[in-house]
């Protein structure tokens, strides 16, 4: 089945720090690849996505790239900012369902 | 910007009662979800709805579950006799179609004591 693992927080940074996520995932078919991020006391938004190997998904400074001979789908961010702040889920979907498959989430603090 | 909101933000019951859920989707939207966070754990989904039926549920979703979209703006989650492990964060979800473009409540926390 489906499966998305995730680097274990909390990530703490100092602000202007660059920032990698890990997301590791095994998946039936193809899977289309997602990065959410849940602020404080809001729900899950939708960050980037990749439908395709070798796609980049970008927002908002993130970046991430769908490798699909690694399986992988790092998230990074050149200079976080205290604002980003926030957990980060990747998830994916294949197998013919649009319902996706999450990680554990993975919790980052920035300081100024 | 549309949103999905959820009510109420956090619910604490006991073991043994009945809870309801209540989210109200953003109003075009036709699929409708709900997911679960068990704390520190993965977020897991649970069940989806489409044309006033569950398309497609979990083995998470027993009978102690149900779903209902009573009038044309509220969609909720029952949970007919709450257990201990019932405590989590629920998020409600819609999208405008199949393909996706899913936007999700803040989520309501349930404790069951």
């Amino acid at each position: 089945g489906n499966s998305v693992t995730q680097m274990e927080g909390p990530v703490t940074l100092s602000e202007e720090a660059f920032l990698t996520i890990n997301c590791t995932y095994t998946a039936t078919g193809y899977p289309s690849l997602f990065w959410y991020v849940q602020y404080p006391g809001e729900g899950l938004q939708l960050l980037l996505k990749a439908t395709k190997a070798d796609d980049k998904g970008s927002n908002k400074g993130f970046e991430a790239t769908y490798r699909k001979e690694t399986t992988s789908f790092h998230l990074e961010k050149g200079s976080v900012q205290v604002s980003d702040s926030a957990v980060y889920f990747c998830a994916l979907n294949s197998g013919g369902s649009y319902i996706p498959t999450f990680g554990r989430g993975t919790s980052l603090i920035v300081h100024p | 910007e549309p949103e999905v909101t959820q009510t109420p933000s956090h619910q604490v019951t006991q073991m043994g009662q009945e809870v309801i859920l209540r989210c109200v989707p953003i109003s075009n939207h036709l699929y409708f979800y709900w997911y679960r966070q068990i704390l520190g754990q993965k977020v897991e989904f649970l069940v989806s709805f489409y044309n006033n039926e569950i398309s497609e549920k979990s083995e998470i979703f027993d009978d102690q579950f149900s779903v209902e979209r009573p009038d044309g703006s509220n969609f909720t989650l029952k949970i007919r006799s709450t257990k201990l492990e019932d405590s989590a964060m629920y998020f409600c979800a819609s999208s405008d179609t199949a393909v996706h473009n899913t936007f999700f409540g803040p989520g309501t926390r349930l404790t069951v004591l």
